[in-house]
């Protein structure tokens, strides 16, 4: 099993320009979540969803869409990249009932200039 | 939503030597607390868990406790060696857990000098 898979790996994007970000895993996991990693703020949620076709909002969503069109992949969008955005991202998932721990993509480090 | 707050946020230790981090909580129907480790450039990873129906557990050298009353829980490494270095973080879930949502804290950075 690969797990959680992130693509890119590395982006640069110049301010305006937009992007996707797909996060893939082969778990069967229902929920996925999305995070940006920023330095002395720990790992914050954009958006999350609990299953097939469903998105939530986490705690900063502003700038970002998503999308779970299927089941093991989780979209996330930039429509207008800003400077503010430069972090890390992270994608995760994680099984139902008491299997609670989540499992970390690689990451995925953009650059918006 | 739930408030973690995590303490220290740098932590310097020699090897050999114990290291705690501790992590407050504000929502007392948490019932699940777990912590990361996130080596330099890796993906954060599980390294303990703790459920609210125990106060403390252990794993080779790391252990968790977890005090309820008081709404904090820590971690806990004895014997440190250089491989601990990390950057190490708590969380707790949003009320009743069952979107699956954490919040964590914004981190620990220890260093363990040989």
């Amino acid at each position: 099993n690969a797990g959680v898979t992130q693509t890119p790996k590395f982006r640069v994007l110049k301010t305006g320009q937009s992007m996707t970000l797909l996060c893939a895993q082969d778990m069967n996991h229902e929920y996925m979540y999305w995070y940006r990693q920023d330095p002395g703020m720990g790992l914050r949620l954009i958006h999350y969803s609990v299953g097939e076709g469903t998105t939530a909002k986490g705690e900063v969503p502003d700038g970002y869409n998503v999308s779970r069109l299927k089941k093991q992949n989780f979209l996330l969008g930039l429509e207008s990249a800003a400077p503010s955005q430069t972090s890390v991202y992270f994608c995760a998932s994680r099984g139902t009932g008491e299997a609670y721990e989540q499992y970390f993509g690689p990451g995925t480090r953009l650059t918006v200039t | 939503g739930e408030n973690v707050e995590q303490h220290p946020s740098t932590l310097s230790v020699q090897e050999g030597d114990s290291a705690v981090i501790k992590c407050t909580y504000s929502d007392s129907a948490s019932n699940y607390f777990p912590w990361y480790k996130q080596e330099l450039g890796k993906r954060p990873q599980l390294i303990i868990d703790i459920r609210s129906n125990v106060g403390e557990k252990k794993d080779q050298r790391i252990a968790v406790t977890l005090n309820k009353t008081a709404k904090h829980f820590s971690l806990h490494i004895t014997e440190t060696q250089p491989e601990d270095s990390a950057v190490y973080f708590c969380a707790a879930p949003q009320r009743g857990s069952t979107l699956g949502r954490l919040y964590f804290g914004r981190g620990t950075q220890l260093t363990v000098w040989p």
